[in-house]
This record gives structure tokens, C-alpha cells and sequence, in this order.
């Protein structure tokens, strides 16, 4: 079975500081692929990144980096020098193809408040 | 343009009316979604549409009744809805038909409520 596992149900932190969200996956496919989404109070949820599972490199976009081990099977993301706008929900997905059957699943989330 | 458009923003509905969630995409995307999202939970996947087909029903109840008129459009029928059936309604839309893993776009979802 699939799992995305996000522990840190809420994270607070002090603009411009730091901040590392992790995420943690089980799956048995051999070609999956992940997600990071982001969901301000508007609601929409904005993508972020795609990685798919033989694509270990670690990817930069400005404040966002993301560190994916297939290892310990994590697809961490770090914002750097944090802001008040990055305050959201933020979503860790997997999809996967098993069996002709598809899934998308959604880790459970964590709240990032940046605070002024 | 990865722009997906959602109306109304906002619905307030009693249990007996019909109503419906209209949601529309202009990328050219194959494959169209609903996704129900209580407060403080994970978007859970409801319909998926591939090619103007649906090929995907999380067994959801016959309350919700999904359609999709042409390539660009997907709506969300609803009749005889329970309270409990309040929540942020999402569509995504992507590239590819179901059964892929590509990356699903999100409009801004319509916020339901059921008295």
C-alpha cells in the first residue's frame, strides 16, 4: 500500500528564518512520482514540484530547495530566509501506477506559519 | 496558462435543492478531477474524467453526480446533500488521460455549505 506521511502537523517560525518540512513515503511501485503542492487560505492548491523516483538530484527554485532520498525514502522541503507569504498548507504527494490501478495520495499537510 | 476556473466561489445549498459545481479548464488537458477537502484534511479524490470518459468513481455516493460536457468543462451535479457534505470542492485537470502520473493542476475550489 501507498503512504505519505507528513509528522509536523504545524510548524512556526520567525521571517527569514529557515525552515524544513519533511515528508516520508512508502510504496512498493519502483516508478513513482512526488509532489510538493501549497495551499494559502484562498484555498487553491498551487504546484510546486514533480520528482520522479529515479531522478534522485536535488532541485533549487529561488527560496525553495527540496532533498529527495530514496534511502529513507523522504522528499524534504526547505525554504530559505522565510516570509510571511510563504504561511500555507503544504502537501506531499505520491502517484503511482500499481496493478493498471492509479493513486494520487496526499500526505495530511503541515501548516507553515511564518510570523513578522 | 495553467489556469483552472471554479463557480461559484462560494455556495450555501439546503438539503432538499439542486445545484451544481462548474469548473473549466483551457490548457487542453485530457483528464479532469473532483476532489472533496474537509478543514484541516488532505483533498480526497472523487471523479476522474480521461477523455471526456469517467474512468474513475471513489465510490462516491449518487448524490454527487459528475459530468463532462466537452474536453474543457467539468461539472458536479448535486441533489439531496447532507451536511456533513460541507467542504472546499476542488477540480484539477492535467495533461495526460487517468492512469497517469502527471502533474494536476488546481483551480480555487468552491466552498460548500449544507444546511
Amino acid at each position: 500500500a501507498q503512504k505519505v506521511t507528513q509528522a509536523q502537523t504545524e510548524i512556526s517560525v520567525v521571517e527569514k528564518e529557515d525552515v524544513t518540512l519533511d515528508c516520508v513515503y512508502e510504496t512498493r511501485d519502483t516508478t513513482y512520482y512526488l509532489f510538493w503542492y501549497k495551499q494559502p487560505p484562498s484555498g487553491e492548491l498551487v504546484f510546486l514540484i514533480r520528482r520522479n523516483s529515479f531522478d534522485e538530484q536535488n532541485e533549487i527554485s529561488g527560496r525553495y530547495s527540496w532533498n529527495f532520498q530514496k534511502s529513507t525514502s523522504s522528499f524534504n522541503f526547505t525554504i530559505t530566509a522565510s516570509q510571511v507569504v510563504d504561511s500555507a498548507v503544504y502537501f506531499c504527494a505520491l502517484s503511482a501506477i500499481t496493478s493498471g490501478t492509479y493513486k494520487y495520495i496526499f500526505g495530511t499537510g503541515t501548516r507553515l506559519k511564518v510570523l513578522a | 496558462d495553467t489556469e483552472v476556473t471554479q463557480t461559484p466561489k462560494h455556495l450555501v445549498m439546503g438539503m432538499t435543492n439542486k445545484k451544481s459545481l462548474k469548473c473549466e479548464q483551457h490548457m487542453g488537458h485530457r483528464a479532469m478531477y473532483w476532489y472533496k477537502q474537509k478543514a484541516k484534511k488532505p483533498p480526497e479524490l472523487m471523479f476522474v474524467y480521461s477523455y471526456e470518459k469517467l474512468s474513475i468513481n471513489e465510490s462516491v455516493p449518487s448524490r454527487f453526480s459528475p459530468e463532462c460536457p466537452n474536453s474543457s468543462l467539468l461539472n458536479l451535479h448535486l441533489h439531496a446533500l447532507q451536511p456533513e457534505d460541507s467542504a472546499l470542492y476542488l477540480c484539477a485537470s492535467s495533461q495526460e488521460g487517468s492512469g497517469s502520473t502527471d502533474t494536476q493542476y488546481f483551480g480555487p475550489g468552491t466552498r460548500l455549505t449544507v444546511l
